[in-house]
């Protein structure tokens, strides 16, 4: 019973194609975010939905479109993929935004390879 | 240069040691730090959070400390196991805009 899933939890790719992450919590949250942990392992956002609204779109290229049908999921389509693209993504959830003490749960991660 | 700077980078200590990570940040204005524990593989699970007020903060053999005022924070791990061997990471949340910056952690390994 997983709080915050993410799958798959690898993906190898070629240049070029188009991927998907997905994403769900069974935490009843009403916010969820992707983040990107590059090479030196910072953690940086990416989005942010609340109530499937985006609240957080933080200067990523628009390759990479988040959607979120309802606010158990945020799934995250990347088109065209790049080698700079190779990281591990993390989604989280929160009840609220998570800023003041409002915590924030973290999936296991994606590791995205490109190749 | 990031805002959430942590030292150091990684270090190596004996099973039953105690160790303090060190994080310095410029995050401004401030509202909360947060110390996460991230394992090989997975993601960063929280320790402890604490607000401008809070100098100290314990979660078992876990306890973080705050200085507002210098914008230093530690995490002192006593009595160390060999399941604390991962990446513990400094995060500092803005008061305006409620967006987390992270630091780029220490890594911890534990050996026998």
């Amino acid at each position: 019973d997983t709080a915050v899933s993410q799958t798959p939890k690898y993906l190898v790719t070629q240049m070029g194609n188009d991927k998907s992450i997905k994403c769900e919590q069974n935490l009843g949250h009403d916010t969820m975010y992707w983040y990107k942990q590059d090479s030196k392992k910072f953690l940086k956002i990416m989005f942010s939905y609340n109530n499937k609204e985006l609240i957080i779109n933080e200067t990523v290229p628009n390759r990479f479109s988040p959607k979120s049908p309802d606010k158990a999921h945020l799934n995250l389509h990347i088109n065209s993929l790049e080698l700079g693209d190779s990281a591990v993504y993390f989604c989280a959830s929160s009840q609220g935004v998570a800023g003041g003490r409002t915590e924030a749960f973290f999936g296991q991660g994606t590791r995205l390879t490109v190749v | 240069k990031n805002q959430v700077e942590q030292s150091p980078q990684s270090l190596i200590i004996l099973e039953g040691k105690n160790c303090t990570l060190q994080c310095n940040y410029t995050v401004s204005p401030f509202s909360n730090l947060r110390w996460y524990k991230q394992d090989t593989g997975r993601g960063p699970v929280s320790l402890t959070i604490m607000t401008f007020s809070e100098n100290t903060k314990s979660n078992g053999r876990y306890t973080a400390t705050l200085d507002a005022d210098t914008k230093q924070s530690s995490l002192h791990i006593t009595a160390s196991q060999l399941s604390d061997s991962a990446s513990y990471i400094c995060v500092v949340s803005k008061a305006a805009g409620n967006k987390l910056t992270f630091g780029g952690g220490t890594r911890v390994l534990v050996k026998p």
